[in-house]
């Protein structure tokens, strides 16, 4: 059974801490993505990475910093938290290239983070 | 740039009845997929339904079927014989050939009820 592992399902953190969201994959993909899920909004992109070391900013960048040293391990990094962070954060992966067999992209049951 | 416009923010539905769910998208890129994607209160995403652009015929998974209608860039998603345990949000999401990611819309909450 695939699975894509958060390390967290609920944090609370202080205004101006650094944050760490990990997420682990078990299925030797090379695409991890992290999105945040906001009411109203639906699921935007952060950041994207296609093999280790290697990353691309999504739509929402900002605030917002990623690391992926192993290719089971991509982690969201919100070097000084703010309130307006505060949302449901959503980790996935998939294998590269095109093919119905790569387009499937498995999630992760989400962190909901709050800043307070 | 590509967009998805999911204009249904709540639905619902009795159980055993059918119900569709709207989405359009916006995109320059003749080669693509579609995709609906289910988030139960659970919150675990799963895919539910793929489509290629390039293929005519409306993809079906059993209760599920899409109408995928690519000149007026719609794709609906139809379930029939709703179960209880479909009540989820369900997301619309594209993706172009060139690119790994998924672009998806604001959701729709689908309520079952018995």
């Amino acid at each position: 059974d695939v699975k894509v592992t958060q390390s967290s399902r609920y944090l609370v953190k202080r205004t101006g801490e650094k944050v760490f969201l990990e997420c682990v994959q078990d299925m030797d993909h090379e695409n991890m993505f992290w999105y945040r899920q906001d009411p109203g909004l639906g699921l935007r992109l952060i950041y994207f990475s296609y093999d280790v070391k290697m990353k691309e900013k999504g739509d929402i960048p900002e605030g917002y910093s990623v690391s992926r040293e192993k290719k089971e391990r991509f982690s969201l990094i919100l070097e000084s938290a703010s309130t307006n962070q505060t949302s449901m954060y959503l980790c996935a992966s998939s294998l590269s290239g095109t093919g119905d067999m790569n387009t499937e992209a498995f999630f992760g049951q989400g962190t909901r983070l709050t800043v307070v | 740039a590509q967009t998805v416009t999911q204009s249904q923010p709540e639905m619902s539905v009795q159980e055993a009845e059918t119900v569709t769910l709207s989405c359009t998208y916006d995109t320059s890129e003749n080669n693509y997929y579609l995709f609906w994607y289910k988030q139960p209160p659970s919150r675990q995403m799963i895919l539910v339904i793929r489509q290629e652009a390039y293929k005519q015929q409306n993809a079906t998974e059993n209760r599920f079927s899409v109408n995928f209608q690519k000149a007026a860039k719609s794709f609906s998603l139809k379930i029939s014989d709703s179960q209880l345990g479909d009540t989820a949000m369900y997301f619309c999401a594209f993706m172009a050939y060139n690119t790994d990611k998924l672009i998806f819309g604001t959701g729709t909450r689908l309520q079952v009820f018995p």
